[in-house]
């Protein structure tokens, strides 16, 4: 299976301020990595799906010019959430699927807190 | 994507089989079903996928009924480390399908 990383793992930021978050596909070369949110004792919920080089696709409710993603190689993908408020506090976690697989392969995640 | 419906929590004696119920009653004739599990506080971990046949991995098996409408998920020698948060999806897969998490199984596997 793929092999994704997060990183930072947890990061705490100030009202107002940016945060930048990167999924990394290290052994894999991820033409799709989707993001995932997930709120304290709720389930994940699918924020956008990230192609290379080509503008995300992002679900209905969820903010593209708030959470900017960036796609620019096979193994990069990274989310900005903007002027963040702690209402953006959540569990933020990335996947990848295998070409030609049914399997997705999810990043440890990365927790936020602003504060 | 078809409705799934889980338990909200079972319980399971370490070193017992685990039997992880899921209902699926409107899945369509194209869709797999799809089991992952999320151990507190990380990523999502895929167990294993089927369609109509029975599957065996080394992870786990999974049973699916001849009508298709309920599937059960079976770790045969559940560990402390299998306690986790266990989603039963439905979904079409093909290339870069979406996953849509219900709230799941909660199972704690107990000394």
């Amino acid at each position: 299976g793929a092999v994704v990383s997060q990183h930072p793992s947890w990061v705490i930021c100030k009202s107002g301020t940016s945060v930048k978050i990167e999924c990394r596909s290290l052994d894999f070369q991820a033409t799709t990595m989707f993001w995932y949110r997930q709120f304290p004792k709720q389930s994940l919920m699918l924020m956008a799906t990230s192609n290379e080089g080509s503008k995300a696709t992002y679900e209905q409710g969820v903010e593209k010019d708030k959470f900017l993603i960036n796609h620019a190689s096979l193994t990069l993908s990274t989310l900005t959430v903007t002027s963040a408020h702690p209402e953006d506090s959540s569990f933020y976690i990335c996947s990848v699927q295998l070409a030609g697989g049914h399997e997705q392969y999810f990043g440890p995640g990365t927790r936020l807190t602003v504060t | 994507d078809a409705k799934t419906t889980q338990p909200t929590s079972m319980d399971c004696a370490e070193g017992r089989a685990a039997n992880l119920p899921c209902n699926h009653s409107t899945i369509s004739g194209n869709e797999y079903v799809y089991w992952y599990r999320q151990i507190h506080s990380q990523g999502p971990q895929y167990i294993i996928h089927g369609l109509k046949n029975n599957e065996t991995n080394e992870m786990a098996s999974l049973i699916i009924t001849e009508d298709r409408k309920s599937s059960t998920l079976i770790l045969p020698h559940a560990t402390l480390r299998d306690t986790a948060v266990y989603y039963c999806i439905a979904d079409s897969g093909g290339s870069n399908y979406k996953l849509t998490f219900g709230k799941g199984t909660l199972l704690t596997v107990n000394p």
